[in-house]
C-alpha cells in the first residue's frame, strides 16, 4: 500500500515553456500533498505544502506565481512550472500524507531539464 | 543549530557488518521520526517509523529513539552492497503545520564487499 505515483519521469522543455507535473495517491487518500526539488548532490527543499481544496503554502523563497500548485482532489496534485528557465532544471518529487499518520510517501519525481 | 542534523559520511561500511547512522533534533517537542533511503537519482523510500522510546525492529534495520537524549538511531545488520545509499533522517516537529517534515542533511552509507 501507500503507492504514489508522478508522470511525466522525465521532461525535457524549451526556455519560456511550462511544464505540468502530476502526483497521484493510489491506493489512499491524500489530505496533504508536499512539492519538493532537489539539486545534484543536495538535500531535500521543501517548495510547498497543499491540502486537498485549499490554497498551497509556499515555504519562504519559493515563488507562488511561477510555481503554480493545485490539489483538486484527495487523489490527485499538480505542479505547473511557468516560463522555465534552465536554472529551474532540478528533480521535483512531490509526497503524500493521510489522514490516519504523518507519514509521507514519495513519488518517483520528475526529472525537469530546461534547453 | 540545524533543525536536524546528520553526519554527511560516507560511512564506510565491510559487507556483512553493522552500519550505525544517527540523527540529533533540536525540537524537544517533536513526536514523529522517520528514516527513509536514497538511492542515487531516485526519490526516497520509507524505511521506518518510530514514535515511542526505545528500539524498533524490522527485518535487518533497527530504529531507536531517545527523546530525552533527542537523537534518533538507524542499525543496519549484516550490510549488503545494495544498501549502500543516502539515509535521510525526518523529524515531524511539534510546531510545523500539518505533516510537515524537517529533513537531516542526509549521511551517505557505502557498503564495500
Amino acid at each position: 500500500g501507500a503507492v504514489v505515483s508522478q508522470h511525466p519521469s522525465r521532461v525535457i522543455c524549451k526556455s519560456g515553456t511550462s511544464v505540468k507535473i502530476e502526483c497521484r495517491s493510489l491506493d489512499f487518500q491524500a489530505t496533504t500533498m508536499f512539492w519538493y526539488r532537489q539539486f545534484p548532490k543536495q538535500s531535500l527543499m521543501l517548495m510547498a505544502t497543499s491540502n486537498e481544496g485549499s490554497k498551497a503554502t509556499y515555504e519562504q523563497g519559493v515563488e507562488k506565481d511561477k510555481f503554480l500548485i493545485n490539489h483538486a482532489s484527495l487523489t490527485l496534485s499538480t505542479l505547473t512550472v511557468t516560463s522555465a528557465h534552465p536554472e529551474d532544471s532540478s528533480f521535483y518529487i512531490c509526497s503524500a500524507s493521510g489522514d490516519v499518520t504523518d507519514t509521507q510517501y514519495f513519488g518517483p519525481g520528475t526529472r525537469l531539464t530546461v534547453l | 543549530q540545524k533543525e536536524v542534523e546528520q553526519n554527511s559520511g560516507p560511512l564506510s561500511v565491510p559487507e556483512g557488518a553493522i552500519a550505525s547512522l544517527n540523527c540529533t533534533y533540536s525540537d524537544r517537542g517533536s513526536q514523529s521520526f522517520f528514516w527513509y533511503r536514497q538511492y542515487s537519482g531516485k526519490s526516497p523510500e520509507l524505511i521506518m517509523s518510530i514514535y515511542s522510546n526505545g528500539d524498533k525492529e524490522d527485518g535487518r534495520f533497527t530504529a531507536q529513539l531517545n527523546k530525552a537524549s533527542q537523537y534518533v538511531s538507524l542499525l543496519i545488520r549484516d550490510s549488503q552492497p545494495s544498501d549502500s545509499a543516502t539515509y535521510l533522517c525526518a523529524v515531524n516537529p511539534i510546531k510545523a503545520a500539518g505533516n510537515k517534515l524537517t529533513f537531516g542533511g542526509g549521511t551517505r552509507v557505502l557498503v564495500k564487499p
